[in-house]
């Protein structure tokens, strides 16, 4: 069965700009979670969504969000990028929720903001 | 903020030997996982333990779980050096559905 995509896998985008970054689960898989890498702070978590609604949010600031389509397909947004921005971003799949199943991870998106 | 720490932050040893990793926690978990991830990419789930499981084995895995300490602990025997890797535990945030995950560890093998 096909992993987790994540589209794209590098990205370049200058400060104020806005970005997507797309994730396919896992065929079947309704949860799909994102997080942040960072060398500074580590992996962070930004949202879950389950059947096309947020179940939680992490403490990130309101430029982040993100959907779920009916396929279990989701996007996140980041809006007015930062420096700070700058970050491996990671989504995750798993049947019904993070916890307690075993979550299938993305190989990344890696997000340059200059 | 994170939830689980993890000492050593960073672990070399030789191929053969065993590999241990530490991970702390603050508050009360549903279960705890551990997680491998290879230079920059995504991760890898390794195990799971619930939080009435005291111990769990998965091929050269072993982990172990006191609730009362809020520790668990990674040991990785006669490892291997495509077990080099960073290994990070994540913990359930009280039953909330996200995962908060330690800083890692990281592990280097020589051979």
């Amino acid at each position: 069965k096909a992993g987790v995509t994540q589209t794209p896998r590098y990205l370049i985008k200058t400060r104020g700009q806005q970005v997507t970054l797309s994730c396919s689960p896992i065929s079947g898989h309704r949860s799909v979670s994102w997080y942040q890498q960072t060398p500074g702070q580590g992996l962070q978590f930004l949202f879950e969504y389950f059947s096309e609604t947020q179940r939680n949010k992490g403490n990130f600031p309101g430029r982040f969000s993100g959907r779920q389509f009916s396929n279990s397909r989701s996007e996140m947004n980041v809006s007015t990028l930062e420096l700070g921005d700058s970050a491996l971003y990671l989504c995750a799949s798993s049947l019904s929720g993070p916890t307690p199943y075993e979550q299938y991870f993305g190989p990344g998106t890696r997000l340059t903001v200059t | 903020s994170q939830q689980g720490e993890e000492d050593p932050q960073a672990l070399s040893i030789q191929e053969g030997e065993n590999a241990t990793m530490n991970c702390s926690y603050k508050t009360s978990i549903n279960n705890l996982q551990w997680y491998r991830q290879n230079s920059g990419r995504g991760l890898v789930h390794l195990i799971l333990i619930r939080s009435n499981e005291r111990e769990k084995h998965s091929g050269r895995l072993r982990v172990t779980l006191d609730t009362s300490k809020k520790s668990s602990s990674l040991l990785i025997t006669a490892s291997r050096a495509a077990d080099t890797a960073s290994y990070f535990c994540a913990t359930d945030s009280q039953g909330a559905q996200k995962l908060v995950f330690g800083q890692g560890t990281r592990l280097t093998i020589n051979p």
